[in-house]
Parts: structure tokens; sequence; C-alpha cells
């Protein structure tokens, strides 16, 4: 079975400070994982993901994150906050072997000016 | 990346009605898929639609609740039958698209439901 922790519900950060949501994940083999961001009244976005190679994968509207194997984790970040990142995200991990995708129960950010 | 329209965006409904949704997709897509958004809580997966047969269902989640219809490589229904208050959520179409390499999933805009 796979699985992810999104430890936080809300995330609270100014603008311009970095920011970080974190995520785990639990899968049988090697994982698939996502990042996705969900704005007010809209579809799921996708951000970034992470497949195989580098552990520090770019996404878009200068997000990143790190995948950490013996931690395993896939924590999101950006340097600098931004107003407009306000939104629910949502960290998703699959196991290469299988189609089924697995959300967290989803991080709030907000972001202050 | 794929394009999916779907519809109703939102509707409110009576207790004990249907409501089916739709999902279209601008290019033939081999997996799509029906989540299910619960207030305040995270997306699950209902089932997996597949063209020329029936959906494969996650546990928890009943074709006589649920039928889909899965007709070509481009489109996708999902009724939501003998509803009750329970049942409001946001439901959301998905689709695997192998032209960005089939590992993630793009979406709909969803459709907020609401049973009164």
């Amino acid at each position: 079975a796979q699985s992810v922790a999104q430890p936080e519900d809300q995330v609270n950060v100014a603008e311009g400070n970095p920011l970080t949501v974190k995520c785990t994940y639990s899968v049988s083999g090697n994982p698939y994982l996502f990042w996705y961001v969900q704005y007010p009244n809209r579809g799921l976005q996708f951000l970034l993901k992470y497949i195989t190679g580098d552990n520090l994968v770019k996404g878009s509207y200068g997000f990143e994150a790190e995948f950490n194997k013996s931690q395993t984790s896939f924590h999101l970040k950006k340097p600098s906050a931004l107003v407009s990142d306000s939104a629910l995200y949502f960290c998703a991990v699959r196991d290469i072997t299988a189609s089924k995708l697995t959300f967290g129960t989803g991080t709030r950010l907000q972001v202050t000016l | 990346s794929a394009v999916i329209s779907q519809k109703p965006s939102r509707d409110i409904c009576q207790r004990g009605t249907s409501l089916t949704i739709q999902c279209q997709v601008d290019s033939q897509v081999t997996m799509m898929f029906w989540y299910r958004q619960q207030p305040g809580q995270s997306l699950t997966l209902i089932a997996t639609a597949n063209q020329g047969s029936e959906a494969t269902y996650e546990s928890g989640f009943v074709i006589d609740k649920f039928p889909i219809s899965r007709p070509n490589l481009t489109f996708s229904t999902l009724t939501v039958s003998n509803m009750s208050p329970e049942d409001s959520s946001i439901y959301l179409c998905s689709v695997e698209d192998r032209r960005t390499g089939g590992e993630k999933l793009f979406f709909g805009s969803g459709t907020q439901l609401s049973v009164l």
C-alpha cells in the first residue's frame, strides 16, 4: 500500500520569506512523487514531479522540491513567497508499478503582506 | 498537455435524485480517473474508467452508486445515484496523458455538488 502524509494543515508565511510545505511518503517500491496546487474553485494544477535523477526538482512558479530517500520525504520549497502563492497544496505518490495516485490531505498555504 | 472540460461546474440537487457529470478530453487518453474531494479533505479515487470495459472501483465505492461510462478514448461520465447530503463534494475527472510521459495526471476544473 502507498500513503502520503502532510503533517501541517496550514502554513503561514510573510511575503518575501522562504516557504516549506512538508510531505513524507510510503511505498513498497520506487516512488513517483508529485506536487499539485489547487486555487479556489479550480481543479488541481501540476507543479512538479520526481521520477528519477537529481534529488532537487524544479517546477512551475519558482517552486522546487527535494527528494530525500532516507527520510522518505519530498518537501516543497520556494525561496521567496508571493501572496499569489496562497492556495491548497497536495503531495501525491505513486508506486512505479501502479497507475493509482495517492494524495495527501493537503496543506493550505497563506502568504501575507 | 491534455485539456479537460468537465460539466456541470456546480449543481444543487435534491435528495434521492441522480446527477451525471461529463468529462471531455481534447486528445485520446488511455487512463481516465474519477476522484472525490469532500469538504476539507483530500482527493479519494472513486474508480478508473476503462474504455470498452467496466470501470474498476476502489474500496468503498460501488457501481450501483457511481455508474461510469467510457464510450471512447476522449469521453467519460460519472453518475452519482440516489443522492444524499453525504454525497456533497467536489468530483474531479483526471487523465493520464502519455504524450507527456504518462506519469502525471491532468485534472478537470471539478464539479461542486451540493445535495439538499
